[in-house]
């Protein structure tokens, strides 16, 4: 079992929905978890990070962490052509990255 | 201010060579992290330096090598290049990365454009 997990997508979504993206993980001790963004050919760029249990919203992105049952997730409300990239999470306590969502949006 | 640089950008090397990759972190960054990507494998983490010293190491061969100098500049050395070795690296540079105290690490790492390499 990988340590960071998430489906490599692709998650196709209409302009204006809202993406849902997912990621588990195995070390239940992890504690700070970062969603990168990473358009093709370019370097990963944060979005945001999180730590506690709950929701964090950062304006269109809400991350969410469960740790009872080790799942972070990003929520992209409004989704743009633009937000079209690939979605890394990362366990940032053991530098540990998942392979990444990609999200396709359409008009 | 500046954002992390690495040089080269692109190199291509044969089997059996070595290749060194330079990273320079964003000023007053002290901590430098290395990964390698691929389509297969994703983000894998290399090794992360603060202060000259390696802090963390990623589970790689040790023909991959690295250290970093008293002005938080850091190398990574690849020996006797295999045809796996293809791969984007990426170097991260963050604040000095908090740990211990029960409290998690929240230090943002900025990623520079990372080097391109391919091996014949």
């Amino acid at each position: 079992q990988k340590e960071v997990e998430q489906n490599s997508g692709p998650l196709s979504v209409p302009e204006g929905a809202i993406a849902s993206l997912n990621c588990t993980y195995s070390d239940r001790g992890s504690q700070s978890f970062f969603w990168y963004r990473q358009y093709s050919g370019k370097s990963p760029e944060l979005i945001m990070f999180i730590y506690s249990n709950g929701d964090k919203e950062d304006g269109r992105f809400t991350a969410q962490l469960n740790k009872a049952s080790q799942y972070v997730s990003l929520l992209i409300r409004d989704s743009q052509p633009s937000d079209s990239a690939t979605y890394l999470c990362a366990v940032t306590d053991k530098l540990i990255f998942g392979t990444g969502t990609r999200l396709q949006v359409f008009p | 201010k500046a954002g992390v640089t690495q040089t080269p950008r692109y190199l291509i090397k044969t089997r059996g060579q070595q290749v060194t990759l330079s990273c320079s972190p964003i000023s007053g960054h002290r901590s430098v992290s290395w990964y390698q990507q691929t389509p297969g494998q994703g983000l894998q983490f290399l090794f992360e330096y603060f202060s000259e010293t390696q802090r963390n190491k990623g589970n790689f061969p040790g023909r991959f090598s690295g250290r970093q100098f008293s002005n938080s500049r850091s190398e990574m050395n690849v020996s006797t290049l295999e045809l796996g070795d293809s791969a984007l690296y990426l170097c991260a540079s963050s604040l000095p990365r908090t740990s211990g105290g029960g409290l998690p690490s929240t230090d943002t790492q900025y990623f520079g454009p990372g080097t391109r390499l391919t091996v014949l």
